[in-house]
């Protein structure tokens, strides 16, 4: 079973909107930590937002938040005021339980966003 | 810059050679990690030091990978008999603080290998 799904291949938004990408993931650890990257076509890994799952507060970071839905295991990313910058691949990741520190990624999202 | 940096960039070889893919972390940073990004895909763990030993390497795809570590710094990616299959992108990534938590992973811009 895929540990992360990331069910939108591509999204489409316009500028100053914004935006939600959707993240599930499958894990029977009760610890674990989930985080959102975006790749742009330069191709290097940018971190954005982290989620643990013991936190109450949804995350957030400038204009990312994470949506974070602990029962309906889900973590969506929510980018708020999209500027065309933020074009780029979107990816989902989870560390599962203490004992590794390997990430698990999705797919991805492909966000596009137009004038 | 004090980021992650990767050498090379692009490596193009043939079926059968040997190729070495470097990574130099963060400095400061105590683990260091190697994922293979294949088009269209996430990245895929391959394995993660922690100071010079492997802490898991349990991503390696087969005995023809192999990577090191010996000063605790800089890392070699060792691939042996290149396929065509191995063809992808090599990202390097580093961290702090590793044993779970909000310790981040902070990538390089990766090796772009392509087997002819």
């Amino acid at each position: 079973a895929q540990k992360i799904t990331q069910t939108q291949p591509g999204m489409f938004v316009q500028e100053k909107e914004a935006v939600t990408l959707d993240c599930t993931y499958d894990t029977s650890d009760q610890s674990y930590g989930l985080f959102w990257y975006k790749q742009p076509s330069s191709g290097e890994m940018i971190f954005l937002i982290y989620q643990g799952s013991y936190d109450e507060q949804n995350a957030t970071e400038g204009r990312y938040s994470l949506n974070f839905q602990k029962a309906r295991k889900s973590a969506n990313l929510v980018i708020s005021a999209s500027q065309l910058g933020d074009s780029a691949m979107y990816f989902c990741a989870m560390r599962e339980g203490y004992n590794t520190d390997k990430l698990i990624f999705g797919t991805g999202t492909r966000l596009q966003v137009f004038p | 810059g004090a980021g992650v940096s990767q050498t090379p960039s692009n490596k193009v070889t043939e079926k059968g050679k040997y190729v070495e893919l470097r990574c130099d972390p963060i400095s400061g940073h105590t683990a260091l990690y190697w994922y293979r990004q294949s088009l269209g895909q996430g990245p895929e763990f391959l394995i993660y030091f922690q100071g010079t030993g492997a802490a898991d390497d349990s991503g390696l795809p087969n005995d023809r990978f192999f990577a090191v570590r010996p000063e605790g710094s800089v890392s070699t990616l060792k691939i042996q008999r290149t396929e065509r299959g191995d063809s992808a992108v090599y990202l390097c990534a580093s961290s702090l603080n590793p044993s779970g938590g909000k310790d981040t992973q902070y990538f390089g811009p990766g090796t772009r290998l392509t087997v002819l």
